[in-house]
């Protein structure tokens, strides 16, 4: 089973709202991503959480607040957001092969739009 | 600041025709993967490539590293409006994060 969930499917939010996405896997992947993705680009790295711990933070504004409540979930808090926001926000995960890479493996994506 | 560099960014074939895609970089990479996203979708693992000269067939798709690990190739034969999609390759070195390509936009059309 190689499956990443993401709730909600899409989600539309005014400047003043706050709404969390949600990422859940149970593979046991110990590292967890979120991305945004424009339209027709590659996926951009947001954040990474290794072992539940916050590894990697891409100079993401505060208005976007990441959480690992434990191994399997990972949430994107949103609050105060931007119309230039709007995209698709991917979740991943990833693990160590036997052979010493990582390969990655996403979620359906949470299309978000920004009012 | 490694770089993948792919190409070409738009394709579009009539069905049954050939084509390849390639992913250049000037840096070594431990291994490469190759995805492909549908509109409004995750990026899909299609398959990862390890060893240097290694090749993988994945039903038409040929995927290919290269020798020094710097560069991949996807082949595709007789393409199909299925194949559709947009695809990505992305490299690790050796940590858990990935360079990505900028992606190819393939078309196939009946």
């Amino acid at each position: 089973d190689t499956e990443v969930t993401q709730t909600p499917k899409h989600l539309v939010m005014g400047m003043t709202n706050k709404k969390s996405l949600k990422c859940e896997q149970h593979m046991g992947h110990r590292a967890m991503y979120w991305y945004k993705q424009k339209a027709k680009k590659p996926p951009e790295l947001m954040f990474v959480y290794s072992y539940e711990k916050l590894s990697i933070n891409e100079s993401v504004p505060s208005r976007f607040s990441p959480e690992c409540p434990n191994s399997s979930l990972l949430n994107l808090h949103l609050h105060a957001l931007q119309p230039e926001d709007s995209a698709l926000y991917l979740c991943a995960s990833s693990s160590r092969q036997e052979r010493g890479f990582y390969e990655q493996y996403f979620g359906p994506g949470t299309r978000l739009t920004v009012t | 600041t490694q770089l993948l560099e792919q190409s070409p960014q738009f394709l579009s074939i009539q069905e049954g025709e050939n084509l390849t895609v390639y992913c250049n970089s000037s840096s070594v990479f431990s291994s490469l993967q190759w995805y492909r996203q549908e509109p409004g979708e995750g990026p899909v693992l299609l398959v990862t490539v390890v060893t240097g000269g290694e090749v993988k067939k994945l039903k038409r798709l040929t995927f290919q590293f290269g020798d020094a690990r710097k560069d991949s190739s996807l082949h595709i034969t007789a393409a199909q409006p299925g194949d559709t999609g947009l695809y990505l390759c992305a490299g690790s070195d050796s940590n858990y994060q990935l360079i990505w390509g900028a992606g190819t936009k393939l078309i196939i059309k009946p």
